[in-house]
């Protein structure tokens, strides 16, 4: 069984706030880990995809950080608005895309 | 433009009876996947097709079937519905992460099928 694990579970910041969210996955048959923003009633929508142990990488106010060889990633928000509420998927592939169970931020204007 | 397509949205079923859910991508990727969702549990991996012609159990198959039928299409069945199947189900494609063939772009999703089983 490949255990990806989220946390925290949920996240209520204030507007304006920064906040970070982590992935932990398995460190062996690794390919690639998925950062996916998922709003509700809508399909997940990729933020970032990492394949390379050391990877940063950039999306406007949002960041993600790579660590392969102990196995997690890092997701920033810096300066949360209300229109970042959603949750935030990791998901690791290896030769199947396997997801955590999410990180469901609130942000209060 | 229609990436992946999912049918249907909404379905509501009784218990005991079956459904297929249909899913087609026209990305010409090799891998597709169903998923189901649930409060609290993210995206659960019911089954997987590595690439026309080859299927595998995910992380909860018990009580679902698979056909890849072709690269384009990949279909979920529900032979005998239960109340703990009622949830909303993801198809959804990536072109591969196998050595030789490229990893390092992201999986794209049908729009969802909200399934009821009373």
């Amino acid at each position: 069984i490949l255990n990806v694990e989220q946390s925290p579970q949920s996240l209520h910041v204030q507007e304006g706030d920064s906040t970070n969210f982590t992935c932990s996955f398995p460190s062996s048959n690794f390919y690639a880990l998925h950062w996916y923003r998922w709003e509700t009633a809508k399909s997940p929508e990729a933020l970032f995809v990492m394949t390379l142990n050391g990877d940063e990488k950039k999306k406007g106010r949002i960041s993600a950080t790579l660590n392969t060889k102990e196995g997690y990633s890092y997701l920033y928000i810096k300066g949360s608005q209300p229109e970042d509420s959603a949750t935030y998927l990791c998901a690791f592939l290896t030769g199947k895309l396997i997801f955590g169970q999410g990180t469901t931020l609130q942000v209060k204007p | 433009n229609a990436g992946v397509t999912q049918t249907p949205k909404f379905q509501v079923l009784k218990t005991g009876q079956s459904m297929t859910l249909q899913c087609a991508q026209d990305m010409n990727h090799n891998s597709m996947y169903w998923y189901r969702q649930d409060p609290g549990m993210g995206l659960r991996l019911i089954y997987y097709s590595a690439s026309e012609g080859t299927t595998d159990k995910g992380e909860v198959p018990n009580g679902y079937n698979v056909s890849r039928l072709n690269k384009r299409e990949f279909s979920l069945r529900l032979e005998s519905a239960a109340p703990s199947q009622t949830s909303v189900y993801f198809c959804a494609s990536t072109p591969r992460g196998w050595t030789g063939e490229p990893w390092n772009t992201e999986a794209f999703f049908g729009q969802g099928t909200r399934l009821t089983v009373v």
